[in-house]
């Protein structure tokens, strides 16, 4: 079964770290562009970050640029998102998600992790 | 990084059809073939619906459908069904690997 199970939320403080992780299975991972996307509470998606096949292409949303780093290891089949001078607009529910084969959608996601900024 | 322009909400009652739109730019919906739409039911994460402005992924029901023109694409879903009733968001490719999400569709069945 093809899924993807996001790790490492949690509540931080405001200007604080985290690191989220992405564990993927049932596909060669490799072969895939992955992203991370956000969504707030009650609000909508928003997109936060890309990374290439063999992690040598990187982008950010302007939001978490110069804060954010997205990058992936294939022996680990597993994607990560640092996170580093976390403001409360960074609460979302983060998810993992896998862009199609040759394509600009996101065609698997997974069940997402909470990340909580709050003094 | 502005999100996509979609109507807040739009309802239908069971075996009618609906149309959600999603209005860009030039720099994103316009400009490139790459829209996708995903349906998100409460407390679920998105799935997708329609990638490639038309095209379906296997598994999905011919009752959705994607189009575009100039900077607006469309959602329309035929023959309206309970299940249906979800929050839908566009998506486009903007450039240098960046996306951008509409700013989602409340869709009730009646």
């Amino acid at each position: 079964e093809v899924q993807l199970v996001e790790s490492g939320g949690g509540a931080v403080r405001p200007g604080g770290s985290l690191r989220l992780s992405c564990a993927a299975s049932g596909f060669t991972f490799e072969d895939y562009g992955m992203d991370w996307v956000r969504q707030a509470p009650g609000k909508g998606l928003e997109w936060v970050s890309d990374i290439n096949w063999n992690g040598g292409s990187t982008s950010y949303a302007d939001s978490v640029k110069g804060r954010f780093t997205i990058s992936r290891d294939n022996t680990k089949n597993s994607l990560y998102l640092q996170m580093n001078s976390l403001r409360a607009e960074d609460t979302a529910l983060y998810y993992c998600a896998r862009k199609g084969y040759l394509q600009e959608a996101f065609d698997i996601w997974g069940q997402g992790t909470m990340v909580t900024v709050s003094s | 990084q502005s999100a996509l322009t979609q109507p807040a909400s739009v309802s239908g009652s069971p075996g009618q059809s609906i149309t959600i739109s999603c209005t860009g730019t030039s720099s994103d919906v316009g400009g490139y073939n790459f829209v996708s739409w995903y349906q998100q039911h409460p407390g679920k994460a998105p799935k997708l619906m329609i990638f490639d402005v038309s095209n379906r992924p296997s598994g999905v029901s011919d009752r959705f459908s994607g189009s575009k023109s100039g900077n607006t694409a469309s959602l329309t879903i035929s023959g309206l069904q309970a299940d249906d009733e979800a929050v839908y968001y566009c998506g486009s490719y903007r450039s240098s690997s960046t996306q951008v999400f509409g700013t989602g569709t409340k869709v009730t069945v009646l």
